[in-house]
Order: C-alpha cells, then structure tokens, then sequence
C-alpha cells in the first residue's frame, strides 16, 4: 500500500520559535499533498492542499504567512510553523495523493507542544 | 457547506456484538473512503467504495456505498478490542478536489 512518513513525530518548543514538519511519500509520487490539524476527539480540520511545484492553497482562516507551506518535490512537502504560539499547540497530520486519484494515504501525524 | 453526518457519534459495546456506523450526506460524492484513526496516529484507509450500491467486505467488516451515492454505512460484525478507534468516512468529488470528511464516530469495544 501506500506509505507516508511524517518527521517529527512529536516536538516540544518554546513559544516564539519556528517548528518544520516533513511529510514524505515513500512509495508513489504525491502530486498533491494535504495538511490538517486535529483537535482532541475531533474530525480532522484540512489546513491547506498543496500541489508540487506551485504555491499551496489555504483554507479560511488559516493565517498563510503562520503556516509556511513547501512542495518542492513530488514526495516531500514541508509544513513550518513560524513563531509559534501554544494556541498551536495541536496534532498535525498530513496526507498524500497520487495523481488522479481521490483517495488520500495519512502520515502517522506530529504532536506539536508550544510551551 | 458540504457536510458528512456520521452516527453514532460515539459507541461503547461489548466484545462479540455487532454494529453500523453510518455517514450520511445531501451531495453527491463520486467515491467514498472509510478510515480508522487510533489515539496519536493518523488515519488509517480501510475502503474506498467508488460505485453506487457497490458492497465491499474486508474480513468482519463490511461498506456499502448507497445507490444514490450520498450515503454509506460500515458494519462490523462480532466487534473486537482491536475495532477500537475513531472511524472517519470521507467522500470525494474527482480527483482535483479535497476530501469532506465526516464528524467521526468514536468506538469502544470492550471485553
């Protein structure tokens, strides 16, 4: 099946600072992929979608320049939270898609902890 | 707002039993996954159903897609400690489009 891996998968920062989480598709190439955050006992809240080589596209209220999105590359896209706040603290999860196709392969997700 | 109704949304049995989890929509979705989430992971694909009416099994579970292609239902049978997890469906509408994902039915199952 499809494999996606998401590096870290928990970090601890302090408030201010900037996290960078990874997300990689292992065994396709992901022309598109997907970034969420997870509340506890919550559905998943889709971020943004990004497609390889172009700038992603962010959902309504979601502050673009916070959630630096990049895919640079058709198995690697990179989400970084700049100065982060613990109001960020959250379960981050992406996803990947090959392309035409709609069924989206989840990385194991990154516990962020903004202290 | 596209939305995706699941119920229940949350489920506590006893081991043996059996259960439907359904995930009701007014759109039309042109395919329909089935996830599993447990705590700290992501969300794991069991199923994806594409054709209206179409009825796929996977060991103690089984999806079907509704003929109209608004509605599915997952149901398990003889449940087991194993089952437990958050269970999401999400439906599509083409390939350059993002997923709706549903409300989530949380699953307990206990011996």
């Amino acid at each position: 099946g499809a494999v996606v891996s998401q590096h870290p998968s928990w970090v601890i920062c302090k408030s201010g600072t900037s996290v960078k989480i990874e997300c990689r598709s292992l065994d396709f190439q992901a022309t598109t992929m997907f970034w969420y955050r997870q509340f506890p006992k919550q559905s998943l809240m889709l971020m943004a979608t990004s497609n390889e080589g172009s700038k992603a596209t962010y959902e309504q209220g979601v502050e673009k320049d916070k959630f630096l999105i990049n895919h640079a590359s058709l198995t690697l896209s990179t989400l970084t939270v700049t100065s982060a706040h613990p109001e960020d603290s959250s379960f981050y999860i992406c996803s990947a898609r090959g392309s035409f196709q709609e069924t989206q392969y989840f990385g194991p997700g990154t516990r962020l902890l903004v202290l | 707002t596209q939305l995706l109704e699941q119920s229940p949304q949350f489920l506590s049995i006893q081991e043996g039993e059996n259960l439907t989890v359904y995930c009701n929509s007014s759109s039309v979705f042109s395919s329909l996954q089935w996830y599993r989430q447990e705590p700290g992971e992501g969300p794991v694909l069991l199923v994806t159903v594409v054709t209206g009416g179409e009825v796929k099994k996977l060991k103690r579970l089984t999806f079907q897609f509704g003929d109209a292609r608004k509605d599915s239902s997952l149901h398990i049978t003889a449940a087991q400690p194993g089952d437990t997890g958050l269970y999401l469906c999400a439906g599509g509408k083409g390939t350059a489009s993002k997923l709706t994902f549903g409300t989530g039915t949380r699953l307990q199952v206990t011996l």
